[in-house]
């Protein structure tokens, strides 16, 4: 069974284009995210949302617009895409662990290359 | 915001060798978790640990919180074992802040 679960794992476009990357949760957790990848390997938080609340908003250009319809989903559309936004996306979502800590677990990636 | 320093940055090792990872933290956390991400990219759990000390097989973790830092031991490395693996931790804003990652390479 796939906890996280993004699509596509690949996605190969032109500059300009808008596309989506969808997430979907099978875990009952209450927060999602979007993390970029970079060329470096570093990993950055992109969004957050708990129970489809919008709860943290990085420095990210407002091409970039999250959606989540339900606790299950956070989808991620792209505007009018560049070549600088070619990297990995992670979706990930998590539980409560302590009264203070949450655990993360991350989906697969989509690797997202503009041309 | 809080900067989570790794080292070493590259470790190159025979297969059976064992090797200790590290990561420091600027400030207190209310989480810290290790993952590594295999060759496919897949970033996959190995510990919770905001303190305290676990073991999973070869790997084992210890936090020193007090101290700001957590060593991730890995014994008997495989060439399965290769891969970055990442320190990331959360100071309770519900998002985690990542390491620049150690990329171990095992070989047989």
């Amino acid at each position: 069974d796939t906890a996280v679960s993004q699509t596509p794992k690949y996605l190969v476009t032109q500059m300009g284009n808008d596309k989506s990357i969808k997430c979907e949760q099978n875990l009952g957790h209450d927060t999602m995210y979007w993390y970029k990848q970079d060329s470096k390997k570093f990993l950055k938080i992109m969004f957050s949302y708990n129970n489809k609340e919008l709860i943290i908003n990085e420095t990210v250009p407002n091409r970039f617009s999250p959606k989540s319809p339900d606790k299950a989903h956070l989808n991620l559309h792209i505007n009018s895409l560049e070549l600088g936004d070619s990297a990995v996306y992670f979706c990930a979502s998590s539980r409560p662990r302590d009264a203070i800590g949450t655990e993360a677990f991350f989906g697969q990636g989509t690797r997202l290359t503009v041309v | 915001g809080i900067q989570v320093e790794q080292s070493p940055p590259d470790l190159i090792l025979q297969e059976g060798a064992n090797s200790t990872l590290r990561c420091n933290f600027s400030d207190s956390v209310n989480n810290l978790q290790w993952f590594h991400q295999n060759p496919w990219g897949q970033l996959i759990n190995l510990f919770y640990i905001p303190s305290g000390t676990k073991q999973n097989g070869r790997l084992s973790a210890t936090t020193v919180a007090t101290e700001r830092y957590s060593l991730l031991y890995i014994s008997s490395s495989q060439t399965t074992d290769s891969g970055v693996y990442f320190c990331a931790v959360d100071k309770g804003i519900a998002a985690l802040i990542f390491g620049k990652g150690t990329t171990l390479s095992v070989s047989s």
